[in-house]
């Protein structure tokens, strides 16, 4: 079975603190790994990662993956409080299907 | 911006009613999803299209059924409503271009459905 777990599940930090999302990932023919922010209604989407090794980045935001380990990260660095919000990590496997992991809660803290 | 497009987006009917959730997009894209989410709980896959006459079921077993009879058009229907199915229902597609190369999945704003 397809899975895609996420950790940690949720996370506190202050302004300007830095923060890793991790998205570990167990699928049959891997084709890509995204991210996406979800605040309060339909997840937005951040990164599309296909090769391993190769950084994604988007102002503060930045993701990579590495399909030896199976795993990618997202990290955000000098966090404000509008990031707060659900981070999903998603996986196209095969026959497309789009596998989602539970989220992390990030709350950022002024 | 994505151009897919969810009615109603908010829906309250009483038990044993059947409702449709329409989900239109038009993009031309091959791949359309249903996902059931509750209230800050995770996304759960419960059908999926690759194409037109072509719907699967996706992870989380799901009452509805959904049908597939033109691209840009998928909607999914509950025959008769339970307070069970109260939830958000979210719609997807996307596009797979061959040899590993995909879009991402752009999604709807959702349908938030309570059944009483």
């Amino acid at each position: 079975e397809d899975k895609v777990v996420q950790s940690p599940l949720s996370l506190v930090v202050h302004e300007g603190d830095t923060v890793t999302l991790n998205c570990s990932y167990e699928v049959t023919n891997f084709r890509s790994l995204l991210w996406y922010k979800q605040e309060k209604k339909a997840p937005t989407f951040l990164f599309m990662l296909t090769s391993s090794g190769i950084e994604k980045k988007s102002g503060r935001l930045s993701s990579i993956l590495d399909k030896k380990e199976l795993f990618s990260i997202l990290n955000i660095t000098a966090t404000q409080t509008g990031d707060s919000a659900v981070y999903l990590c998603a996986v196209i496997a095969v026959a497309q299907k789009l596998v989602f992991g539970q989220g992390t809660r990030l709350t950022i803290n002024p | 911006e994505a151009d897919i497009y969810q009615t109603p987006r908010y829906l309250v009917i009483g038990t044993g009613k059947k409702i449709t959730l329409e989900c239109s997009q038009t993009m031309g894209h091959d791949k359309m999803y249903w996902y059931q989410q509750d209230p800050g709980m995770e996304l759960h896959l419960i059908h999926y299209s690759y194409g037109v006459n072509s719907t699967e079921k996706g992870d989380l077993s799901s009452e509805s059924t959904v049908s597939r009879i033109r691209t840009e058009h998928f909607p999914l229907t509950l025959e008769s409503a339970r307070p069970s199915h109260t939830s958000q229902y979210l719609c997807a597609s996307s596009e797979y271009s061959g040899q590993g190369g995909n879009t991402e999945a752009f999604f709807g704003q959702g349908t938030r459905l309570t059944v009483v």
